[in-house]
């Protein structure tokens, strides 16, 4: 059974603070995405990753690749309110299977 | 503005009753897909699609059924609802290998 594990499971820190959330498996993925996903709301994709040590950014978000494909970081720099949300990690691993780790919840408080 | 429209946002229903959850995207995606998902939990594969005519069950084994008239259009049923239902219902459709594009989702409560 193919697993993606993420932690810290919980987060709660405050505005302005920065953050590394994780993403880890034994399986090699073709690529691995990241997702935001608000209470009441569908995830919203944020960045797909495709090469092995691949770093991309997205404005304060900086996201890594590991360079066996096998696990990602996301780290938040100056963390605001509005980045408050549940952050999932995807790995694809063939055309037609992704995987879902179970979520970092973090809470960015004022 | 959204892409994948899902219907209703909510719904409260009896026991027994059936009900289908209603899936449109208007982006010509192939593959598209339904997860369940409790509040802050992770998702879970229920069903997915790779074009018309074409459905699969996911790894989660749901009493639902689904179906692949139109590229456009993945509905999904449930025949007799029951408590043990009450969910949160993602659909999502891909091209390719370029991610997810999820609905708001439907929010499911059967009383």
């Amino acid at each position: 059974t193919q697993l993606l594990e993420q932690s810290p499971q919980f987060l709660s820190i405050q505005e302005g603070e920065n953050l590394t959330v994780y993403c880890n498996s034994s399986s090699v993925f073709s690529s691995l995405q990241w997702y935001r996903q608000e209470p009441g709301e569908g995830p919203v994709l944020l960045v797909t990753v495709v090469t092995g040590g691949e770093v991309k950014k997205l404005k304060r978000l900086t996201f890594q690749f590991g360079d066996a494909r096998k696990d990602s970081s996301l780290h938040i720099t100056a963390a605001q309110p509005g980045d408050t949300g549940l952050y999932l990690c995807a790995g694809q691993t063939s055309y037609d299977k992704v995987i879902f780790g179970p979520g970092t919840s973090l809470s960015v408080i004022p | 503005e959204a892409d994948i429209y899902q219907t209703p946002r909510y719904l409260v229903i009896g026991t027994g009753k059936k009900i289908t959850l209603e899936c449109s995207q208007t982006m010509g995606h192939d593959k598209m897909y339904w997860y369940q998902q409790d509040p802050g939990m992770e998702l879970h594969l229920i069903h997915y699609s790779y074009g018309v005519n074409s459905t699969e069950k996911g790894d989660l084994s749901s009493e639902s059924t689904v179906s692949r008239i139109r590229t456009e259009h993945f509905p999904l049923t449930l025949e007799s609802a029951r408590p043990s239902h009450t969910s949160q219902y993602l659909c999502a459709s891909m091209r390719g290998l370029s991610g997810y594009t999820f609905g708001s989702g439907t929010r499911l409560t059967v009383v």
